[in-house]
């Protein structure tokens, strides 16, 4: 069984600040993962994608993907209150589907 | 920019009836599948679609469940004979089936079913 593994939280931040979220998963035959932003009661809207190893930045996201520690992070630089809610990282495993973990609430303290 | 979109956003049935609940994936977009979302609780694959038939299901997908694609457009998901712990927001997501990017699933907005 493929897990993804992920602290629920909450995770609080200033504002103007760095939020560092985490992710582990358990299998090796790992294809991608992506990191998703979650509104309350919306549905899941896409941030970022990675497929190998290192860094990938995007504007003020950072995604990082480590496949020897089976471990990907998301970084936020200068944190906005509108950056507040659950970040979903999701691994896709060889197969069709996204494999999700529980969810990491952030809060964006103003 | 494209995106996907369900119908109804909210669907309210009783235990044992049957509903369906409708998608229209990203006009270019060959991959489709339904999760679903109980609330609290993270998100859970249902099924995936390709070139008109299933292509992977999880141990969720039952009998009760079923996908068809009627047209060019649409994508639906029917549950026949709802139950209690069906109720939970149910996504719809698409992805494109070219390069790297296959895998990269654009979700709608969610229809919430609630079963009483």
């Amino acid at each position: 069984q493929k897990e993804v593994e992920q602290n629920s939280g909450p995770l609080s931040v200033p504002e103007g600040a760095i939020a560092s979220l985490n992710c582990t998963y358990s299998d090796r035959v790992s294809q991608s993962f992506f990191w998703y932003r979650q509104y309350s009661g919306k549905s899941p809207e896409l941030i970022m994608s990675i497929y190998s190893n290192g860094d990938k930045e995007d504007g003020r996201f950072t995604a990082q993907l480590n496949k020897a520690s089976q471990y990907v992070s998301l970084l936020i630089r200068d944190s906005q209150p509108s950056d507040s809610a659950t970040y979903l990282c999701a691994g896709n495993f060889g197969n069709e589907k996204l494999t999700f973990g529980t969810g990491t609430r952030l809060t964006i303290i103003p | 920019e494209p995106e996907v979109t369900q119908t109804p956003s909210h669907q309210v049935t009783q235990m044992g009836q049957e509903v369906i609940l409708r998608c229209v994936p990203i006009s270019n977009h060959l991959y489709f599948y339904w999760y679903r979302q109980i609330l609290g609780q993270k998100v859970e694959f249902l099924v995936s679609f390709y070139n008109n038939e299933i292509s992977e299901k999880s141990e969720i997908f039952d009998d009760q469940f079923s996908v068809e694609r009627p047209d060019g457009s649409n994508f639906t998901l029917k549950i026949r004979s709802t139950k209690l712990e069906d109720s939970a927001m149910y996504f719809c997501a698409s992805s494109d089936a070219a390069g790297p990017t296959k895998e990269t699933q654009y979700f709608g907005p969610g229809t919430r079913l609630l079963v009483l």
